[in-house]
Order: structure tokens, then C-alpha cells, then sequence
């Protein structure tokens, strides 16, 4: 079959570090994806990793392991306005052009 | 700038009634995608097109049609509408270019259905 896990709530402070994990089990692999989806919004992409390691952009980085079917997102420097739900997605091996979706994370950032 | 739009943005209707969710996108993308997303479920995929006269199946189609005459639009279709379809719809389009299938999404429809 195919998973996709994540942690469903993460609560962190304003101007702290948090790390988001996904771990995925799906048959064919052809690169990882994070989106950010604000409550009442439509999702909009973040990250996409096809190879191992991390790909930094700006206070957003995202990490890849595809022998451990594992991957992150850390937010550094949070700010109040990174509270959202972050959700990662993979897609399949060759032509399929369809993500499967993780249920989200619900991160919250207080003061 | 290229965009996707959908509409309407909020839609209530009644049981039995056939409803029509739009969907139009001017970035020229092949692909194009119509999801559901409810509290505990995440996004499910109901339809999907990779292209003029190309539609699918996903994992939620029951109920649900969707036809494909030109790149730009991809109406879903709701045959008859039952409360079980009271959900936030989201259109997405998508360029296959090698592995990054980036998708762009639309604000979303709130259908209630009564």
C-alpha cells in the first residue's frame, strides 16, 4: 500500500526552530514535496526534493532520505505568521503525475 | 500572471441537485486535478486529467464527473448531491516536467449541501 505519516499538531515558540518529519511508504518514488496550507486558504508549495540531503531556502529547509523513506522540514527563526498546517506529498515513479498527501501537521506558534 | 480560478467560492444547494464546480486555469498546464479536503482526511483526489479528452479516477470518484474539452477548464460535476458531500473543494494544474510536478491551486469552493 501506500502512507504517508505525519504528526498531526506541533506547537513551538516565536524566533525558535522546529522540525516537521514525514515518513512515506509508497510503490515508486520520484521526488517529496511540502506545502503550506493556512486555515481558509488553498495549500501552497514550499519545498520539492527528488535527491538525498537538504535543500535550504531562506528560513525553510527541507531534508530527504530515500532509504529510510523519511523526510523533514525545519522552520527556523519562526514568526507568528508560520502558523499553519504543513503537508507533505510524494509522488510516484515515472509518469504519475498524481501527489498522494499526508493528513498535514497543524503547527502552532505562540508568543 | 497565469493563475487558477475557481468558482463558485461558496455554494449552497440541496439534496438531489446537480452541481457544477468550476475550475480555469491560464498557465497551460496539462495536468489538472480536482481534490476534497475535510478535517481528518486531508486532500483526496476525486478526479484528474493529464490532458484534452483525458479524464480519471481517484480515490473518491463516487458521485462525481468531470470532462475535459480544452486545456484551461476542468468542471466538476456533482450528479446528485448528498450531505456526504459537504466539503472544501480545491482545483489544482500541474506541468510534468521530469520529477517536479509542482501543483498550483485554486482558492477552493465550500460546498454545503443541505
Amino acid at each position: 500500500g501506500q502512507n504517508i505519516d505525519q504528526p498531526t499538531e506541533m506547537t513551538a515558540t516565536e524566533g525558535a526552530i522546529v522540525q516537521i518529519n514525514c515518513t512515506y511508504q509508497t510503490s515508486g518514488f520520484n521526488g517529496l514535496f511540502w506545502y503550506q496550507q493556512h486555515a481558509g486558504e488553498a495549500p501552497t508549495f514550499l519545498s520539492y526534493n527528488v535527491l538525498d540531503g537538504l535543500e535550504e531556502k531562506g528560513r525553510f529547509s527541507s531534508f530527504l532520505s530515500r532509504s529510510k523513506g523519511y523526510s523533514y522540514l525545519l522552520l527556523k527563526e519562526l514568526q507568528m505568521k508560520d502558523s499553519a498546517s504543513y503537508l507533505c506529498a510524494v509522488t510516484g515513479a515515472g509518469n504519475n503525475r498524481k501527489l498522494i498527501w499526508g493528513l498535514g501537521t497543524s503547527l502552532a506558534v505562540n508568543p | 500572471d497565469a493563475e487558477i480560478t475557481q468558482s463558485p467560492r461558496h455554494k449552497i444547494t440541496e439534496t438531489g441537485r446537480q452541481v457544477t464546480l468550476a475550475c480555469h486555469q491560464t498557465w497551460n498546464h496539462n495536468n489538472m486535478f480536482w481534490y476534497r479536503q475535510d478535517l481528518g482526511h486531508g486532500l483526496r483526489l476525486i478526479h484528474y486529467s493529464y490532458g484534452v479528452q483525458d479524464t480519471n479516477k481517484g480515490e473518491v470518484s463516487d458521485g462525481y464527473s468531470v470532462s475535459r474539452s480544452n486545456t484551461e477548464d476542468l468542471p466538476l460535476t456533482l450528479e446528485s448531491a448528498a450531505s456526504s458531500q459537504t466539503s472544501v473543494y480545491f482545483c489544482a494544474s500541474s506541468e510534468f516536467s521530469g520529477g517536479n510536478t509542482e501543483a498550483f491551486f485554486g482558492q477552493g469552493t465550500r460546498l454545503t449541501v443541505v
